[in-house]
């Protein structure tokens, strides 16, 4: 059963950095491309990018391209985010999503990031 | 403002049918697969339709998709207030090398 693990929720200040983490289990990890995708309060999907857990190999959404970054740790099958230059506006529910390609397919829960100062 | 286009809103009495539209251009759902997410309040969102027209094991066949051209809808027949829910359509666009997706719908059960 595909289980998508996320670390807990982050009170960050305007410009700073948040990581998030996201451990999956229940399949094989370097088999599915993860992407991360983030909903701000009330608003609807927005896509950040993906990652390629074989290689490493990532490709980012325009918008977020410079201060966002994914990567691997295929030992322990945890894939990263980090965004910086943090503002009130990145105040969101980033989540990790195993997929194809193309599309997510399995979602994670979702780590609440809060920027506020 | 994003990419692909759907209502805001849909609705309908427990037991009718209800239809969302998804509208993109030829980068998108003109040249890729359409897929449709249901996310019910505080969960996270969750996969129906993959591949356009296909389900996943568990989801029931009351849910419906289809594509023709640049467009896509989900049909949701016998509705049942376990339905309310937001859903969102999504494709790979190729002229920005990202997933496209909709505004979302919120479908509401009268």
């Amino acid at each position: 059963q595909v289980q998508l693990v996320q670390s807990g929720a982050e009170l960050k200040k305007p410009g700073a950095s948040v990581k998030v983490s996201c451990k999956a289990s229940g399949y094989n990890f370097t088999n599915f491309y993860m992407h991360w995708v983030r909903q701000a309060p009330g608003q609807g999907l927005e896509w950040m990018g993906i990652i390629n857990p074989s290689g490493g190999a990532t490709s980012y959404a325009q918008q977020f391209q410079g201060r966002f970054m994914m990567t691997t740790d295929t030992p322990t099958s945890t894939v990263f985010m980090e965004l910086r230059s943090l503002r009130s506006e990145d105040t969101a529910v980033y989540s990790c999503a195993r997929g194809r390609v193309d599309v997510p397919t399995n979602w994670g829960p979702g780590t609440l990031v809060i920027v506020s100062s | 403002q994003s990419v692909l286009t759907q209502p805001p809103s849909a609705s309908g009495t427990p037991g009718q049918r209800a239809t969302i539209s998804c509208f993109g251009n030829s980068s998108n759902i003109g040249d890729n697969f359409v897929y449709w997410y249901q996310q019910l309040p505080g969960a996270a969102p969750k996969l129906l339709i993959y591949r356009n027209n296909q389900r996943p094991s568990g989801v029931p066949d009351r849910f419906s998709g289809s594509k023709s051209g640049t467009s896509a809808s989900l049909a949701i027949s016998g509705l049942r207030s376990e339905d309310e829910a937001d859903y969102y359509c999504a494709a790979w666009d190729d002229s920005l090398s990202a997933v496209a997706f909709g505004g979302g719908t919120k479908v509401t059960v009268l």
